[in-house]
């Protein structure tokens, strides 16, 4: 069964700090992972999206990076910002599965002053 | 260009009562689905559409009915409203669609919040 995981569940940061939050999939044949931006109350945004050939993408303070060898992926954020406090959601397709990704929980960033 | 536009935001329903949840974009999106998202969980696939005229089901299916009649619209339909239905609904688009790796980019709108009394 398609999984993705993501770590940690939540965490708490100062503002300034950088932080990596982690995922890790078993979602094959690998298509795309895409990193989403959740604010409290609002529906995900999308931040990066990586297909196989990708190792790193950046968006702003947000930098991806993709080990599809061992199907791993990575979103770090650099010098936090309160408005960084949100939910980020890691997400995979498949190369078969039609029109359906498999969602990761989330990890729940909390960054403060 | 208002994105993707969901009604009504918050909605209280009593058990066996029906309703429909309205999703609509204006970016000529061919692709349209629906996700239900409840704490501690990842968002689940109910229905999804690849364009006008066509639905399928996604992993949550049971108790949800769709139907695609025009590019703009998704409505999310609740036959029979029951407890497990309370819920953070999203709806969410996107410009182009693949057979083998489904939908790009998605769009979302800002969700419904429905409980079920």
């Amino acid at each position: 069964k398609n999984q993705v995981e993501q770590s940690p569940q939540s965490l708490i940061i100062l503002e300034g700090k950088n932080c990596t939050l982690q995922c890790n999939y078993t979602v094959s044949p690998f298509s795309n992972l895409r990193w989403y931006k959740q604010d409290t109350g609002r529906g995900p945004v999308s931040l990066t999206i990586m297909t196989f050939s990708e190792n790193t993408k950046s968006n702003g303070r947000y930098t991806a990076t993709l080990d599809a060898d061992t199907k791993q992926s990575s979103l770090h954020i650099t010098a936090s910002q309160l408005s960084d406090s949100a939910s980020y959601i890691c997400v995979v397709s498949a190369n078969t599965n039609a029109g359906k990704s498999t969602f990761g929980d989330g990890t729940t960033l909390t960054v403060k002053p | 260009n208002a994105g993707v536009t969901q009604t009504p935001k918050f909605q209280v329903l009593k058990t066996g009562q029906s309703m429909t949840l309205q999703c609509a974009q204006d970016m000529n999106h061919e692709y349209m689905s629906w996700y239900r998202q409840d704490p501690g969980m990842g968002l689940r696939l109910i229905h999804y559409s690849v364009g006008a005229g066509i639905t399928d089901q996604g992993e949550v299916p049971n108790g949800y009915n769709v139907s695609r009649s025009t590019t703009e619209d998704f409505p999310l339909r609740l036959l029979s409203a029951a407890p497990s239905q309370t819920s953070v609904y999203f709806c969410a688009s996107s410009y182009s669609y693949n057979s083998r790796s489904g939908a790009n980019v998605l769009t979302f709108g800002a969700g419904s919040r429905l409980t079920v009394l």
